[in-house]
């Protein structure tokens, strides 16, 4: 399984960029990096997905090293709702039978927004 | 579109008795997946399903059992309930192998 490392908490001031890094060393060709985010007991969020490419949508950008052994969500400007968990997952690669469907996430990031 | 609906919202047990924790979709999603939460911890994958009656372990499979015998439906049976799976459930759906997950609310089960 490609496993990923997240520092376990992180703190941002309200209105600035919050970067979260992933490291995901062991990633494979073939697997996407996704990202998601829960706040209090909610179900998780999905945020943002890729697989080489940067990649951008209304609430954060991605961005993956050249190598994709790791990548950095960008909250471009963090507000006190964006405190949260944040996931960085990794689609476990193809091993067969219906692991290609397997998705595992780790112990994540906790983010707090400060004013 | 309801999106990913699991029932009940939140169940006591007592020790050794058995519930089925229900979840469906109405997104036609092939891919469907059941987690755990312990408090302050990360998400736990149970079992999975890549399609109607196909079936997987994920991580934490013991003392659970699933069935996937439509695409909308993805129960989840606690046969002897244990204070050990006092946990908030989450059940998941995805399109496609890529897509992004849509999860439900959860389910709050608390084993005394």
């Amino acid at each position: 399984d490609a496993k990923t490392t997240q520092p376990p908490s992180m703190d941002c001031a309200e209105g600035r960029a919050a970067n979260l890094p992933c490291n995901h060393s062991t990633i494979s060709g073939n697997e996407y990096v996704y990202w998601y985010r829960q706040i209090h007991s909610q179900g998780p969020q999905y945020i943002i997905h890729g697989l080489k490419n940067n990649e951008t949508n209304e609430m954060a950008s991605l961005i993956i090293t050249e190598d994709r052994k790791s990548s950095t969500l960008i909250l471009p400007h963090a507000t006190l709702r964006d405190t949260a968990v944040y996931y960085c997952i990794v689609r476990v690669a193809n091993a067969g039978g219906t692991s290609y469907g397997k998705l595992t996430f780790g112990q994540g990031t906790i983010l707090t927004v400060h004013p | 579109n309801a999106g990913v609906t699991q029932t009940p919202k939140f169940r006591i047990l007592k020790i050794g008795q058995s519930m089925t924790l229900q979840c469906t979709q109405d997104m036609n999603h092939n891919y469907m997946y059941w987690y755990r939460q312990d408090p302050g911890m990360g998400l736990k994958l149970i079992y999975y399903s890549v399609g109607a009656g196909i079936t997987d372990k994920g991580e934490v499979p013991n003392g659970y059992n699933v069935s996937r015998s439509t695409t909308e439906d993805f129960p989840l049976r606690l046969e002897l309930a244990a204070p050990s799976q006092t946990s908030v459930y989450f059940c998941a759906s995805r399109d496609r192998v890529g897509s992004p997950l849509h999860f439900g609310n959860g389910t709050r089960l608390t084993v005394t």
